[in-house]
């Protein structure tokens, strides 16, 4: 099984949207949970990490279910400038200054007019 | 807003060559890392560096990879012998507490 798996997509949908994307991990003892944004060939961006009450920011809503090893995102009225790859991310948080990221491949997302 | 900056851009070299990629991190930061993503995959963690020693490496982080923070700025990846297959992106990041900061990157490419 992989660490982090995403549907690759692509997920094309008509401006104003609302798409989500879902990812499993397989490691119970991940401690932190992010959502990425890569455009194409640049550096992943925060978009958003995510916590186990839930969390949103303006259009973007994060969930995760520790019980089913279970993180979603949540994007809605989509923008043209929402057209990216959205990584989830996981963080198993070995002490001593590790705290790796282990990334899924990516769901990619394109915003039609 | 502070940033972690690479260089170069992208770097082109020939099979059993010796590159350096170098990165400056944010400045107040702690943690140091390197990731790489092969065209089309995912991005995958090489190194994790913390008070000047490696704290944890992957599989792909063999004998042919080295690190350094040669002074209080920059820190560095070294690949000893390229292989074919290390051509891809490789990412700095950095961070204080929390979030990891990524670099915009250094494109290596062996011929």
């Amino acid at each position: 099984r992989k660490e982090v798996e995403q549907d690759p997509g692509p997920f094309n949908v008509p401006e104003g949207a609302t798409v989500a994307f879902n990812c499993t991990y397989s490691n119970s003892a991940s401690q932190s949970f992010f959502w990425y944004r890569q455009d194409c060939r640049k550096e992943p961006k925060l978009l958003m990490s995510v916590y186990s009450s839930g969390n949103e920011d303006g259009r973007f809503t994060a969930q995760l279910n520790r019980a089913s090893q279970y993180i979603s995102l949540l994007i809605r009225d989509s923008k043209l400038s929402d057209s990216a790859t959205y990584l989830c991310v996981v963080n198993i948080g070995i002490t001593g200054g590790g705290n790796k990221l282990t990334f899924g491949t990516g769901t990619q997302l394109k915003v039609e007019l | 807003e502070p940033e972690v900056t690479q260089t170069p851009s992208h770097q082109v070299t020939q099979m059993g060559q010796e590159v350096i990629l170098r990165c400056v991190p944010i400045s107040n930061h702690l943690y140091f890392y390197w990731y790489r993503q092969i065209l089309g995959q995912k991005v995958e963690f090489l190194v994790s560096f913390y008070n000047n020693e490696i704290s944890e490496k992957s599989e792909i982080f063999d004998d042919q990879f080295s690190v350094e923070r040669p002074d209080g700025s920059n820190f560095t990846l070294k690949i000893r012998s390229t292989k074919l297959e290390d051509s891809a992106m490789y990412f700095c990041a950095s961070r204080r507490e929390g979030t990891q900061y990524f670099g915009p990157g250094t494109r290596l490419t062996v011929l």
